[in-house]
Protein backbone atom coordinates (compact mmCIF):
# COMPACT_ATOMS: atom_id res chain seq x y z
CA UNK A 1 0.00 0.00 0.00
CA UNK A 2 1.04 3.25 -0.47
CA UNK A 3 0.73 5.92 2.50
CA UNK A 4 2.23 9.30 0.72
CA UNK A 5 -0.87 11.00 -1.97
CA UNK A 6 1.47 13.34 -3.93
CA UNK A 7 -0.65 16.50 -5.49
CA UNK A 8 -0.47 17.53 -8.24
CA UNK A 9 0.33 14.53 -10.54
CA UNK A 10 1.77 16.59 -13.09
CA UNK A 11 3.05 20.49 -12.99
CA UNK A 12 4.77 22.54 -15.45
CA UNK A 13 5.97 25.66 -14.99
CA UNK A 14 8.30 28.18 -16.47
CA UNK A 15 11.67 28.62 -15.77
CA UNK A 16 12.69 30.62 -12.74
CA UNK A 17 9.41 30.21 -11.42
CA UNK A 18 8.61 28.23 -7.78
CA UNK A 19 7.32 25.10 -8.10
CA UNK A 20 5.06 23.37 -5.14
CA UNK A 21 4.34 20.00 -4.39
CA UNK A 22 2.42 18.29 -1.89
CA UNK A 23 1.27 14.88 -0.37
CA UNK A 24 -0.74 13.89 2.32
CA UNK A 25 -0.58 10.61 4.17
CA UNK A 26 -2.39 8.40 6.61
CA UNK A 27 -0.23 7.66 9.98
CA UNK A 28 2.09 8.64 12.22
CA UNK A 29 5.74 8.90 10.65
CA UNK A 30 8.66 9.07 12.21
CA UNK A 31 9.77 11.45 9.45
CA UNK A 32 9.03 12.39 5.87
CA UNK A 33 11.08 12.51 2.97
CA UNK A 34 11.41 13.93 -0.56
CA UNK A 35 13.09 11.96 -3.46
CA UNK A 36 13.89 13.27 -7.01
CA UNK A 37 13.79 10.43 -9.86
CA UNK A 38 15.07 11.57 -13.62
CA UNK A 39 14.09 9.52 -16.16
CA UNK A 40 15.62 5.87 -16.19
CA UNK A 41 17.56 6.63 -13.02
CA UNK A 42 17.39 6.12 -9.32
CA UNK A 43 16.22 7.69 -7.24
CA UNK A 44 17.95 10.88 -5.30
CA UNK A 45 17.50 12.35 -1.56
CA UNK A 46 16.84 15.75 -1.17
CA UNK A 47 15.59 16.69 1.99
CA UNK A 48 14.01 14.89 5.20
CA UNK A 49 11.95 16.52 7.73
CA UNK A 50 11.82 14.67 11.02
CA UNK A 51 7.75 14.15 12.79
CA UNK A 52 8.80 17.20 15.65
CA UNK A 53 10.11 19.42 13.01
CA UNK A 54 8.09 21.96 11.26
CA UNK A 55 9.69 23.70 8.29
CA UNK A 56 13.31 22.99 6.37
CA UNK A 57 15.71 24.59 4.00
CA UNK A 58 17.93 23.35 1.82
CA UNK A 59 19.75 25.34 -1.11
CA UNK A 60 16.59 25.94 -3.34
CA UNK A 61 14.43 23.20 -1.48
CA UNK A 62 11.90 24.33 1.09
CA UNK A 63 10.31 21.60 2.67
CA UNK A 64 7.31 22.04 6.11
CA UNK A 65 5.44 19.66 7.73
CA UNK A 66 2.00 20.00 9.02
CA UNK A 67 1.21 16.72 11.12
CA UNK A 68 -1.93 17.78 12.57
CA UNK A 69 -3.17 17.56 9.18
CA UNK A 70 -0.84 14.65 8.07
CA UNK A 71 0.53 16.98 4.90
CA UNK A 72 3.77 18.10 3.75
CA UNK A 73 4.78 20.80 0.98
CA UNK A 74 8.06 20.80 -1.28
CA UNK A 75 8.96 24.14 -2.55
CA UNK A 76 11.67 24.68 -5.37
CA UNK A 77 12.37 28.22 -5.75
CA UNK A 78 13.72 29.87 -8.71
CA UNK A 79 13.31 26.43 -10.82
CA UNK A 80 15.86 25.61 -13.74
CA UNK A 81 15.31 23.93 -16.30
CA UNK A 82 17.16 20.66 -14.70
CA UNK A 83 14.51 19.86 -12.37
CA UNK A 84 12.67 18.63 -14.57
CA UNK A 85 11.91 15.11 -12.77
CA UNK A 86 9.66 13.02 -11.04
CA UNK A 87 9.58 14.16 -7.28
CA UNK A 88 7.99 11.52 -4.77
CA UNK A 89 7.29 12.00 -1.02
CA UNK A 90 8.07 8.91 1.16
CA UNK A 91 6.91 8.34 4.90
CA UNK A 92 8.99 6.42 7.06
CA UNK A 93 7.02 4.44 10.27
CA UNK A 94 7.61 2.15 12.59
CA UNK A 95 11.08 0.42 14.81
CA UNK A 96 12.03 -0.45 11.46
CA UNK A 97 11.94 2.71 9.56
CA UNK A 98 10.06 1.27 6.44
CA UNK A 99 9.57 3.74 4.20
CA UNK A 100 6.59 3.96 1.89
CA UNK A 101 6.26 6.02 -1.57
CA UNK A 102 3.47 7.48 -2.83
CA UNK A 103 2.94 7.80 -6.89
CA UNK A 104 4.94 10.60 -7.66
CA UNK A 105 4.93 14.23 -9.11
CA UNK A 106 5.89 14.60 -12.79
CA UNK A 107 7.63 18.68 -13.43
CA UNK A 108 8.42 20.08 -16.33
CA UNK A 109 10.37 23.00 -15.99
CA UNK A 110 10.00 25.00 -19.75
CA UNK A 111 13.29 26.73 -20.31
CA UNK B 1 32.69 7.55 -1.99
CA UNK B 2 31.12 4.77 -4.35
CA UNK B 3 27.14 4.47 -4.58
CA UNK B 4 25.00 1.56 -5.11
CA UNK B 5 26.27 -0.88 -7.43
CA UNK B 6 23.80 -2.71 -9.54
CA UNK B 7 23.64 -5.33 -12.15
CA UNK B 8 22.45 -5.91 -14.53
CA UNK B 9 20.70 -2.14 -15.83
CA UNK B 10 18.64 -4.48 -18.52
CA UNK B 11 17.39 -7.46 -18.44
CA UNK B 12 14.76 -9.37 -20.88
CA UNK B 13 13.19 -12.85 -20.65
CA UNK B 14 10.18 -14.17 -21.25
CA UNK B 15 7.64 -15.22 -18.81
CA UNK B 16 8.41 -18.81 -16.93
CA UNK B 17 11.88 -18.01 -16.76
CA UNK B 18 14.29 -17.22 -14.21
CA UNK B 19 16.04 -13.86 -13.60
CA UNK B 20 19.01 -12.68 -10.93
CA UNK B 21 19.72 -9.20 -9.61
CA UNK B 22 22.97 -8.57 -7.83
CA UNK B 23 23.29 -5.48 -5.64
CA UNK B 24 26.14 -3.96 -3.99
CA UNK B 25 25.81 -1.36 -1.24
CA UNK B 26 28.05 1.45 0.40
CA UNK B 27 30.63 0.32 1.99
CA UNK B 28 29.74 0.17 6.17
CA UNK B 29 26.35 0.54 5.35
CA UNK B 30 24.21 -2.22 7.11
CA UNK B 31 20.86 -2.07 6.06
CA UNK B 32 19.82 -3.11 2.73
CA UNK B 33 16.63 -2.86 0.85
CA UNK B 34 15.32 -3.73 -2.20
CA UNK B 35 12.21 -2.17 -3.94
CA UNK B 36 10.20 -2.83 -7.13
CA UNK B 37 8.92 0.35 -9.35
CA UNK B 38 6.18 -0.67 -12.12
CA UNK B 39 5.99 2.21 -14.37
CA UNK B 40 4.09 5.31 -13.52
CA UNK B 41 4.08 4.21 -9.61
CA UNK B 42 6.29 4.73 -6.75
CA UNK B 43 9.00 2.07 -5.06
CA UNK B 44 7.34 -0.73 -3.18
CA UNK B 45 9.52 -2.23 -0.65
CA UNK B 46 10.33 -5.94 -1.20
CA UNK B 47 12.83 -6.72 1.29
CA UNK B 48 15.09 -5.19 3.87
CA UNK B 49 18.07 -6.79 5.52
CA UNK B 50 19.55 -5.77 8.59
CA UNK B 51 22.93 -7.18 7.89
CA UNK B 52 22.86 -10.52 6.74
CA UNK B 53 19.20 -10.75 8.59
CA UNK B 54 15.75 -10.23 6.85
CA UNK B 55 13.80 -7.48 9.00
CA UNK B 56 10.78 -7.12 6.84
CA UNK B 57 9.55 -8.89 3.76
CA UNK B 58 6.25 -8.64 4.16
CA UNK B 59 5.54 -7.56 0.66
CA UNK B 60 7.64 -10.17 -1.06
CA UNK B 61 6.02 -12.81 -3.31
CA UNK B 62 7.67 -15.83 -1.96
CA UNK B 63 5.97 -17.95 -3.98
CA UNK B 64 8.32 -16.67 -6.68
CA UNK B 65 10.88 -13.94 -5.75
CA UNK B 66 13.62 -14.93 -2.92
CA UNK B 67 16.46 -12.51 -1.81
CA UNK B 68 19.76 -13.09 0.05
CA UNK B 69 22.44 -11.39 1.73
CA UNK B 70 25.26 -13.39 2.11
CA UNK B 71 28.13 -12.59 4.68
CA UNK B 72 25.97 -9.07 5.25
CA UNK B 73 27.61 -7.58 2.01
CA UNK B 74 26.08 -8.05 -1.81
CA UNK B 75 22.48 -9.24 -1.83
CA UNK B 76 21.07 -11.01 -5.13
CA UNK B 77 17.08 -10.86 -5.87
CA UNK B 78 15.50 -13.70 -7.84
CA UNK B 79 12.30 -14.43 -9.41
CA UNK B 80 11.28 -17.71 -10.76
CA UNK B 81 9.47 -18.05 -12.63
CA UNK B 82 8.66 -14.58 -14.08
CA UNK B 83 5.27 -13.54 -14.66
CA UNK B 84 4.23 -10.44 -16.65
CA UNK B 85 3.41 -8.40 -13.78
CA UNK B 86 7.18 -8.41 -12.83
CA UNK B 87 7.91 -5.98 -15.47
CA UNK B 88 9.35 -3.22 -13.58
CA UNK B 89 12.63 -1.49 -12.17
CA UNK B 90 13.68 -3.38 -9.42
CA UNK B 91 16.27 -0.98 -6.87
CA UNK B 92 18.39 -1.51 -4.23
CA UNK B 93 19.67 1.15 -1.40
CA UNK B 94 21.30 1.15 1.51
CA UNK B 95 21.35 3.17 4.16
CA UNK B 96 23.86 3.09 8.00
CA UNK B 97 21.00 1.21 9.64
CA UNK B 98 22.98 2.69 12.93
CA UNK B 99 21.00 3.51 15.94
CA UNK B 100 23.13 6.78 16.12
CA UNK B 101 20.90 7.42 12.46
CA UNK B 102 17.86 6.17 14.22
CA UNK B 103 14.70 7.81 12.81
CA UNK B 104 16.78 10.40 10.38
CA UNK B 105 18.81 7.55 8.40
CA UNK B 106 18.87 8.09 4.81
CA UNK B 107 18.78 5.68 1.82
CA UNK B 108 21.16 5.67 -0.90
CA UNK B 109 19.65 4.26 -4.47
CA UNK B 110 21.20 2.20 -7.02
CA UNK B 111 20.83 3.13 -10.83
CA UNK B 112 18.18 0.02 -11.06
CA UNK B 113 17.40 -2.84 -13.00
CA UNK B 114 14.60 -2.88 -15.68
CA UNK B 115 13.31 -6.07 -16.24
CA UNK B 116 11.09 -6.71 -19.04
CA UNK B 117 9.26 -9.80 -19.18
CA UNK B 118 7.38 -11.07 -22.72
Amino acid sequence: SQQGEEDPQALSIQEGENATMNCSYKTSINNLQWYRQNSGRGLVHLILIRSNEREKHSGRLRVTLDTSKKSSSLLITASRAADTASYFCATEEGANSKLTFGKGITLSVRP
Amino acid sequence: EAGVAQSPRYKIIEKRQSVAFWCNPISGHATLYWYQQILGQGPKLLIQFQNNGVVDDSQLPKDRFSAERLKGVDSTLKIQPAKLEDSAVYLCASSLGSLEYLLTDTQYFGPGTRLTVL
